[in-house]
C-alpha cells in the first residue's frame, strides 16, 4: 500500500496476545481503519480510529498516535479463527481509502 | 439490512474481451468504491462514485471505467481484457462522507485466459 507499512506475516499461539503494527505518512490524515480478511472472502470492518488513544471492542483493540503516524491492532485470547489477513487503511481528506499490503496472521494450536 | 451484493461472483473471459461487473450498495449508502485485489499488489483502489459522479480515481488505465446510477447501484467495465486483469474485484459502499466506514461486498473473481 501507498506509504502504509505493516509486517507481512506474523505467527502466534492460540490463547496468546498479538500486536499488529501499522505506520503511515501523516499528511492529510483523516482516520484509520482496520479490516480482517479471511482467505477467499471480502474484508470485514474491525475498527476505526480518528483520535489518539485506544479503542476497545471485545477481544480486539486498536490504538492510534496521530503525531507518530502509528497504529496497532491488538488481538487478545487468540483463537484459530483469527487466522486471517489484517489490513490497515488510511483515510486522507477528500481522498480515497488507501490500504496497506496486509499482515497475514497464523494462529497455531 | 442487506449487505453489499456483487454479480456475478465468478467470471471467466479471454484476452481482448470486455466485462461488466455490478454492485448494489447497502440501502441508503450513496458512495460506492471499487478495488482490485491480487496476491502481488494487494488492494488497489480503482474509483469511487458518489451521487452518480466519480469522486476519486486510482492509477489504472482507461480500459477500466465505471458509472453509478440514480439508485446508487454501480457498474464497472473493463475493456480489452489482459491476462494481468485476473483478480478479485471488490466493491465497497459507505453512507456518504469519506470518514464513514466502508463495507465490502463478496467480490467478483475474474479469470482472464
Amino acid at each position: 500500500g501507498q506509504n502504509i507499512d505493516q509486517p507481512t506475516e506474523m505467527t502466534a499461539t492460540e490463547g496468546a496476545i498479538v500486536q499488529i503494527n501499522c505506520t503511515y505518512q501523516t499528511s492529510g490524515f483523516n482516520g484509520l481503519f482496520w479490516y480482517q480478511q479471511h482467505a477467499g472472502e471480502a474484508p470485514t470492518f474491525l475498527s476505526y480510529n480518528v483520535l489518539d488513544g485506544l479503542e476497545e471492542k471485545g477481544r480486539f483493540s486498536s490504538f492510534l498516535s496521530r503525531s507518530k503516524g502509528y497504529s496497532y491492532l491488538l488481538l487478545k485470547e487468540l483463537q484459530m479463527k483469527d487466522s486471517a489477513s489484517y489490513l490497515c487503511a488510511v483515510q486522507r481528506a477528500a481522498r480515497q481509502l488507501t490500504f496497506g499490503s496486509g499482515t497475514q496472521l497464523t494462529v497455531l494450536p | 439490512k442487506a449487505g453489499v451484493t456483487q454479480t456475478p461472483r465468478y467470471l471467466i473471459k479471454t484476452r481482448g474481451q470486455q466485462v461488466t461487473l455490478s454492485c448494489s450498495p447497502i440501502s441508503g449508502h450513496r458512495s460506492v468504491s471499487w478495488y482490485q485485489q491480487t496476491p502481488g499488489q494487494g488492494l488497489q483502489f480503482l474509483f469511487e462514485y458518489f451521487s452518480e459522479t466519480q469522486r476519486n480515481k486510482g492509477n489504472f488505465p482507461g480500459r477500466f471505467s465505471g458509472r453509478q446510477f440514480s439508485n446508487s447501484r454501480s457498474e464497472m467495465n473493463v475493456s480489452t481484457l489482459e491476462l494481468g486483469d485476473s483478480a478479485l474485484y471488490l466493491c465497497a459502499s459507505r453512507l456518504a462522507a469519506s470518514t464513514d466506514t466502508q463495507y465490502f461486498g463478496p467480490g467478483t473473481r475474474l479469470t482472464v485466459l
